[in-house]
């Protein structure tokens, strides 16, 4: 079955407290991308990668990272967690890049940061 | 400033009645517009695609039009079901650019 797979699905921490929230997709798709989503806000993406290695930043990076060393897996990084990054995070995967291909959404990570 | 504009925020509607969102966007140039339909807590599905050069497109009960001079599309939900309750999210994809623009949403909530 074609899927995105993100770990772990709920996460409470602290702040300062790093930790990797990862995705994995098993479709062989190229361009992956990361969201977040608070109320009122909508999705906002943080970092896309159009294939392996190639990485770029969306529109609110700031306080992560990201890797992709594999095609399929497009971990985040939170080396220091604040409240502010308190939110329901998506991965997500599409075969093009940019071009109207589906995108799959994983379901998703909510993440506390007390 | 969001490229993006979604209207209304949220509507309530009965089981079988029709409703239209509104979508308006600045994003420019253009290269296809989306429609996603997100359930509570899970993560978004894909309703329908659309180029710049098309101007309506279904899936199901779901119409999607577009109309790229004035930039604006719409999504009609024809005979609405219980289970249409749900966020539905207006995404616009600029030319030769990976980023995405997302809207806010509208909230959709069917009454029995």
């Amino acid at each position: 079955e074609a899927q995105v797979t993100q770990n772990p699905r709920y996460l409470i921490t602290v702040t300062g407290k790093k930790l990797t929230v990862t995705c994995s997709q098993n479709m062989n798709h190229e361009y992956m991308s990361w969201y977040r989503q608070d109320p009122g806000l909508g999705l906002r993406q943080i970092y896309y990668s159009m294939n392996v290695e190639v990485t770029d930043k969306g529109d609110v990076p700031e306080g992560y990272k990201v890797s992709r060393k594999e095609k399929r897996n497009f971990p985040l990084i939170l080396e220091s967690p604040s409240p502010n990054q308190t939110s329901l995070y998506f991965c997500a995967s599409t075969q093009g890049q940019g071009w109207p291909d589906t995108q799959y959404f994983g379901p998703g990570t909510r993440l506390t940061v007390l | 400033k969001n490229q993006v504009e979604q209207s209304p925020q949220s509507l309530i509607i009965l089981e079988g009645k029709n409703c239209t969102l509104q979508c308006n966007y600045t994003v420019s140039p253009f290269s296809n517009l989306r429609w996603y339909k997100q359930d509570t807590g899970r993560g978004p599905v894909s309703l329908t695609i659309m180029t710049f050069s098309e101007n309506t497109k279904s899936n199901g009960r779901y119409t999607a039009t577009l109309d790229a001079d004035t930039k604006q599309s719409s999504l009609h939900i024809t005979a609405s079901q219980l289970s249409d309750s749900a966020s539905y999210i207006c995404v616009v994809s600029p030319l030769n650019d990976y980023k995405l623009s997302f809207g806010a949403g509208t909230t959709v909530t069917v009454r029995a």
